[in-house]
């Protein structure tokens, strides 16, 4: 099993709908979580963070973790076409290196006007 | 403020040259990252600074990569005898510190093509 896996996509939805992107991982000891956004020809940019089980809201973005399912993911609400772009999700680990992030390979957003 | 800085934003090598590319961290970050991503590949993890202690290098592919960081800011990754392979987008990033607390913030990557 990859160490983040994420569905590559491309993910479509229309203008105004909500988009769920989703994250799963399988060191279980994994602590932090962090979603990036990353539009072409650019570099990540951080959108989210979550460190415990639940649900974390940041305006128009919803971050849900689920530690006992080893899942992670972003809601985006009311979704605008500038928001088309690829998610990468991304953790640190547990153990001395819990500074480095793992990435996934990210999952491609095309919001449809 | 201003964000992570890098440069230069593209370079261009013959293979068989070294390369130096440069990262200036956000202000007041003690915690400096490289990445590095290829296409297909995703972001892999290359090196970690952190404050005046040893830098953990364990994601340096080879030996003709190496970096440093002087007085706690500015980095420089030198890729030595560069090849093909290298070619990629190297990305810094930095943090507040060194914990999985921290957020890593990313400057705008140096596009290096190796031909």
């Amino acid at each position: 099993q990859k160490e983040v896996e994420q569905n590559s996509g491309p993910l479509s939805v229309p203008e105004g709908a909500i988009a769920s992107l989703n994250c799963t991982y399988s060191d279980r000891g994994s602590q932090s979580f962090f979603w990036y956004r990353q539009y072409s020809g650019k570099s990540p940019e951080l959108i989210m963070s979550i460190y415990s089980n639940g649900d974390k809201e940041d305006g128009r973005f919803t971050a849900q973790l689920n530690k006992a399912s080893q899942y992670v993911s972003l809601l985006i609400r009311d979704s605008q076409p500038s928001d088309s772009a690829t998610y990468l999700c991304a953790l640190s680990r547990s153990g001395g290196s819990n500074y480095k992030l793992t990435f996934g390979k990210g999952t491609l957003l095309t919001v449809n006007p | 403020g201003a964000g992570v800085s890098q440069s230069p934003s593209n370079k261009v090598t013959e293979k068989g040259k070294d390369v130096e590319l440069r990262c200036d961290p956000i202000s007041g970050h003690t915690a400096l990252y490289w990445y590095r991503q290829s296409l297909g590949q995703g972001l892999e993890f290359l090196i970690y600074f952190q404050g005046n202690s040893a830098p953990d290098k364990s994601g340096l592919p080879s030996d003709r990569f190496s970096a440093e960081r002087t007085g706690g800011s500015v980095s420089t990754l030198t890729i030595q005898r560069t090849q093909q392979e290298d070619s990629a987008v190297y990305l810094c990033a930095s943090s507040f510190s060194g914990s999985f607390q921290y957020e890593q913030y990313f400057g705008p990557g140096t596009r290096l093509t190796v031909t």
